[in-house]
């Protein structure tokens, strides 16, 4: 089982460009969480989906952030425009079932300059 | 309000000696509690979990934690500490608000093992 795959691992960008992080989820898992995580702020749920519906998008900061799942296997979380503030390691997680632990996968570093 | 506490920010501890790092929750329904650990740049890791049943937990990596409903904690613990269990713990919540289940994740516990 090859995990949670994110990409890209590393992102640097400039202020008020375009990012788009990806994540592959572990096969056979209906929940996909995003999560940021900084040092001030602790990690954040952002938004998760359920069968590949979003249930809960109320941890999304702003309309600047956007997340989609068009199939089982396969998510985005989309900023833009991004801004310096938004650096973060952002994190996907999926699990089976609502009570069940999640898996957590490498994380995407984002820097926005 | 619903919420999950890590009152320490730190935990050091000698290698050999037990390890107690502390969570307490807050919900509103019946707790779904959890324990995750993160090594540097890596991304959490599930330890235990504690859903219905017997109050002690036993987890991973010879990690257990007890659950007390009266005083609403969760307390991780090991008997005797290795070095390569320093990393940063946290421990989260799943509660049910409004019809929505909410995940919620303490600030962590950074536990430092002294050789």
């Amino acid at each position: 089982d090859a995990g949670v795959i994110q990409s890209p691992r590393h992102e640097v960008t400039e202020m008020g460009q375009e990012v788009t992080l990806r994540c592959k989820p572990i096969s056979g898992h209906d929940y996909l969480f995003w999560y940021r995580q900084t040092m001030m702020r602790g990690l954040e749920l952002l938004i998760y989906f359920n069968n590949n519906v979003p249930i809960d998008d109320s941890g999304m900061p702003e309309d600047r952030f956007s997340a989609k799942m068009p199939n089982a296997s396969f998510s985005t979380l989309k900023i833009q425009p991004s801004e310096p503030r938004d650096s973060a390691v952002y994190f996907c997680a999926s699990s089976f079932g609502v009570i069940n632990e999640q898996f957590f996968g490498p994380g995407t570093r984002l820097t926005v300059l | 309000a619903q919420s999950v506490a890590q009152p320490e920010d730190q935990v050091n501890v000698a290698e050999g000696n037990p390890l107690t790092v502390k969570c307490t929750y807050s919900v509103s329904g019946n707790p779904y509690l959890f324990w995750y650990v993160q090594y540097p740049n890596r991304g959490l890791q599930f330890l235990l979990k504690y859903i219905t049943g017997d109050n002690l937990v036993k987890g991973s990596y010879g990690f257990e934690a007890e659950f007390n409903k009266s005083q609403t904690s969760f307390h991780l613990k090991k008997p005797s500490a290795l070095v390569s269990d320093s990393a940063l713990y946290f421990c989260a919540v799943r509660d049910m608000i409004r019809g929505t289940y909410k995940y919620i994740f303490g600030t962590g516990t950074r536990l430092k093992v002294l050789a």
